[in-house]
């Protein structure tokens, strides 16, 4: 089973409108995080919001908020009042104990390619 | 500023030709990894590192290593270059390995192996 679902490959909204981006996760472990990085075309990965699994209040960001629905095992990223400059791929991923390691593991889902519509 | 710098950005190279990707940070993390990016299989972990001289495999080590001898600096090393290692690549480090730690990319390397 995948760790982190984006079931959306492509979104558009009207500019100064609100869009969600889905994310649902997999895993047994209590403690974890929850991050969404933006990926504008030219390349870098920039990252947006942060989650923990043991954060009570969802996160927020400016015009970035992230709605933590821990049972259901999802952590939607919500943009306010969208701009033309929002238009990229957004990655949800989760980091993990990694086994054995010591170490955490950061997971990516595939992505959704948001389109800004002026 | 803090940031992750990665050099070069952009290159294109032969089979075989041994090439390094620097990558450095200035905001004295603990922890450091390399990720590759491909169409359709998202970004997948080659190498990490939790702390100077500590190196460990990520999902896909194959054709690559790497090293630690300074906290701020993690190269990536291709000894034998081929073309399946064509990709985009990124530099990452966060402050401790736990969970709540964010990870900062790097600008990402643009490597073309013909």
């Amino acid at each position: 089973a995948q760790k982190i679902t984006q079931t959306q490959p492509g979104m558009f909204v009207q500019e100064k409108e609100a869009v969600t981006l889905d994310c649902t996760y997999d895993t047994s472990d209590q403690s974890y995080g929850l991050f969404w990085y933006k990926q504008p075309s030219s390349g870098e990965m920039i990252f947006l919001i942060y989650q923990g699994s043991y954060d009570e209040q969802n996160a927020t960001e400016g015009r970035y908020s992230l709605n933590f629905q821990k049972a259901r095992k999802s952590a939607n990223l919500v943009i306010s009042a969208s701009q033309l400059g929002d238009s990229a791929m957004y990655f949800c991923a989760m980091r993990e104990p990694f086994s054995g390691a010591g170490s955490y593991q950061l997971t990516f889902g595939k992505g959704t390619k948001l389109s800004v519509i002026p | 500023e803090a940031q992750v710098t990665q050099n070069p950005r952009y290159l294109i190279t032969v089979t075989g030709k041994k090439l390094t990707v620097t990558c450095s940070q200035n905001m004295n993390h603990e922890y450091m990894s390399w990720y590759r990016q491909d169409p359709g299989l998202g970004l997948r972990q080659i190498y990490y590192s939790m702390n100077v001289e500590v190196t460990d495999k990520g999902d896909v080590p194959e054709g690559y290593k790497v090293s630690r001898k300074e906290k701020r600096n993690f190269p990536l090393i291709l000894e034998s270059p081929s073309p399946n290692q064509t990709s985009l690549y990124f530099c990452a480090s966060s402050r401790g390995q736990s969970s709540g730690n964010t990870i900062y990319f790097g600008e990402g390397s643009w490597l073309t192996v013909v």
